[in-house]
């Protein structure tokens, strides 16, 4: 089965750059699919960061857009995550997951807790 | 754009039946997928287009979607199905995934 591991700081001051990466084994990203990262606030929901399509087109959701960049290298087979200028409204857990095209979220990683705090 | 709108919590005794709904205009359009999160871990999906189970998913986990409604329907519930619930769409119009508030099932 696919595997996902994310890893990045636990502590991230405000104002700071959050850079987190996410390892795939068992899969070759660059076989296909798409690749997503998804955010969730302790105690709280789900909430979609943006996504890495097959084919190298990024989408990302609008109240992150101006912030947020995923990118992707098929030679270490790893997702990236580069959030900006965070916030107190930052501090999340951070998954990385597999995206069927238009659908669902089918393996996701354990989660990387990040904590906005001077 | 869609919200998708779960109710916050419902309880349900073992060995009962619980359904968990997923409220948006004309979700029986679109498909919907369910997750399930048990506390410190990953979202598992449990059910996506609408109604397949994943491989390793029990039977007892199955789900309808028609009209405004999807529902996510636990049998003979148990103990270990304690955990949030999740739906999620994928939305046209924006482009871009959605994911309901959530459902925390609590097993009496």
């Amino acid at each position: 089965q696919v595997q996902l591991q994310e890893s990045g700081p636990g502590l991230v001051r405000p104002s700071e750059t959050l850079s987190l990466t996410c390892a795939v084994s068992r899969y070759s990203i660059s076989t296909g699919y798409n690749w997503g990262w998804i955010r969730q606030p302790p105690g709280k929901g789900l909430e979609w960061v943006g996504n890495f399509f097959r084919g190298g087109r990024t989408k990302y959701n609008p109240s992150l857009k101006s912030r947020v960049v995923i990118s992707v290298d098929t030679s270490k087979n790893q997702l990236y995550l580069e959030l900006n200028s965070m916030g107190a409204a930052d501090s999340a857990i951070y998954y990385c997951a597999r995206h069927r095209e238009s659908g669902p979220f089918d393996f996701w990683g354990q989660g990387t807790l990040v904590t906005v705090s001077s | 754009s869609y919200v998708l709108t779960q109710p916050p919590s419902v309880s349900v005794a073992p060995g009962e039946t619980t359904r968990l709904t997923c409220v948006e205009y004309d979700i029986g359009s679109k498909s919907v997928h369910w997750y399930q999160q048990k506390p410190g871990q990953a979202p598992l999906l449990v059910i996506h287009y609408d109604t397949k189970r994943p491989s390793g998913i029990p039977e007892r986990f199955s789900a309808s979607n028609a009209g405004n409604t999807a529902t996510l329907t636990i049998t003979e519930v148990e103990a270990g199905d304690e955990a949030d619930y999740f739906c999620q769409m994928w939305d046209n119009a924006i482009d871009h995934p959605v994911f309901g508030g959530g459902t925390k099932l609590t097993v009496l």
